[in-house]
């Protein structure tokens, strides 16, 4: 069964410094990785979506990797702003069932 | 209107209450999914629609009842629902063909409390 886990699930930094966000995966069978970002009681925006055969994307202060033979995906934040505070939530697409499989999420906090 | 919508945004029910959500997609996709997020648990998948059709019912209790009448539109409708049904319901739409797995779009979601 594929289980998603992110850590930390709590970050908090101030305003300008370059963060890592950590996900795993626990079954490499997936056809994507996608990363979103959730605002407080709102829904989900997709931030960067890597197929399984690639190795990373990027847009503007965002870079996500994908190392699928050891199960995991990190989103680095470059230069980071409070406006980026928000919830941050990694999912795998399995490859044996179809389904989106969600981790629990990073909830960032950037102090001005 | 562009995206993924979803109302009413906020629903407060009694337990004994019928009521309906309801989600429209403007992105010409052809699959289409509601998930339910619960605070501190990771989002669930609830059901899938693909071509209009049910392709996942994800263990659901029968209180919870998908209805797709067109590839933009997918409603949930709701009956005697329990107090820990409260959370937001998140709908999706992707466009799905065989052999490529597509980003999903999330509407803003329906924060629905069951007293």
């Amino acid at each position: 069964k594929q289980e998603v886990t992110q850590i930390p699930a709590a970050l908090s930094v101030p305003e300008g410094e370059n963060l890592v966000l950590n996900c795993s995966f626990t079954d490499s069978a997936i056809y994507n990785l996608q990363w979103f970002r959730q605002d407080p009681g709102k829904g989900l925006t997709s931030l960067l979506l890597i197929q399984s055969s690639q190795r990373e994307q990027t847009s503007g202060r965002l870079n996500a990797s994908l190392d699928k033979s050891s199960g995991r995906s990190t989103l680095y934040i470059a230069a980071s702003q409070p406006g980026d505070s928000a919830t941050y939530l990694c999912a795998v697409k399995s490859s044996n069932t179809g389904k989106l499989i969600f981790g629990q999420g990073t909830t960032l906090q950037v102090k001005p | 209107e562009t995206g993924v919508t979803q109302t009413p945004r906020h629903l407060v029910m009694g337990m004994t209450n019928k009521k309906s959500l309801k989600c429209e997609q403007h992105l010409g996709h052809n699959a289409m999914y509601w998930y339910k997020q619960s605070a501190k648990k990771p989002l669930e998948l609830m059901f899938v629609y693909s071509l209009e059709e049910r392709v996942e019912n994800n263990s659901v209790p029968s209180r919870f009842s998908p209805e797709c009448p067109n590839s933009s539109h997918l409603f949930l409708h709701l009956h005697t629902l329990q107090p820990e049904d409260s959370a937001l319901y998140l709908c999706a739409s992707s466009q799905e063909s065989s052999g490529t797995y597509n980003e999903q779009f999330f509407g803003p979601g329906t924060r629905l409390t069951v007293l």
